[in-house]
């Protein structure tokens, strides 16, 4: 059971908007601790999507957002393409455990 | 290019020990944060452990704590798991990632592809 819930899986059709929830408590997203987002396909790194809540790094389509709201955050994914296939996971803080924890991971099919 | 590279990896008998190398190409380790992230087979992302930049703070999963050790080389520009008292449960992939945040908002902008850990009899 992982400390920050997703949704297991999602799916949309090409060109469609899908949203990914992470929801946390007050031990860690609740506390003000920073949400992360993640894509991953198995076999490759893991590639950072979203920092520090709502931020893309260079190179990461504005297609991706990311957003937060007291115990939970949010990653939308617009104008979908088969390409964004993959593993979501979510990141912060807990400070009940002193350590960094991810959700469980949702995996996003592009129909 | 930045990228991380992870060996050590092999199957060990559950008892055993084993040790993990991360080398990066494109940049050197010294003054950065680095951790240690595993997936067990079919499940998600699992933090493991966090060496700060100057090596003065370490940090570990409570499912490692008193058997893993995080370390640094930076005369090598490497860094290390060394893993101890291995478990079954302990069966995953294992990647090095580069800290872009400082702890305890510690975050992951290069991820290595990973090392396969097989702990089985």
């Amino acid at each position: 059971q992982s400390v920050l819930t997703q949704p297991p899986s999602v799916s949309g059709a090409p060109g469609q908007r899908v949203t990914i929830s992470c929801t946390g408590d007050s031990s860690n997203i609740g506390a003000g601790y920073d949400v992360y987002w993640y894509q991953h396909l198995p076999g490759t790194a893991p590639k950072l999507l979203i920092y520090l809540n709502t931020n893309r790094p260079s190179g990461v389509p504005d297609r991706f957002s990311g957003s937060k709201s007291g115990t939970s955050a949010s990653l939308a994914i617009t104008g979908l393409q088969a390409e964004d296939e993959a593993d979501y996971y979510c990141q912060s803080y807990d400070t009940s455990l002193s350590a960094v924890v991810f959700g469980g991971g949702t995996k996003l099919t592009v129909l | 290019q930045v990228q991380l590279v992870e060996s050590g990896g092999g199957v060990v008998q559950p008892g055993r020990s084993l040790r993990l190398s991360c080398a990066p190409s494109g940049f050197t380790v010294r003054g950065l944060g680095f951790h240690w992230v595993r997936q067990a087979p079919g499940k998600g992302l699992e933090w493991v452990a966090v060496i700060w930049y100057d090596g003065s703070e370490r940090h570990y999963a409570d499912s490692v704590k008193g058997r893993f050790t995080i370390s640094r080389d930076d005369s090598k520009n490497t860094l290390y798991l060394l893993m101890t008292s291995l478990r079954v449960e302990d069966t995953a992939v294992y990647y090095c990632a580069r800290d872009a945040g400082r702890w305890p908002g510690a975050y992951f902008d290069r991820w290595g592809r990973g090392a396969t850990v097989t702990v089985s009899s």
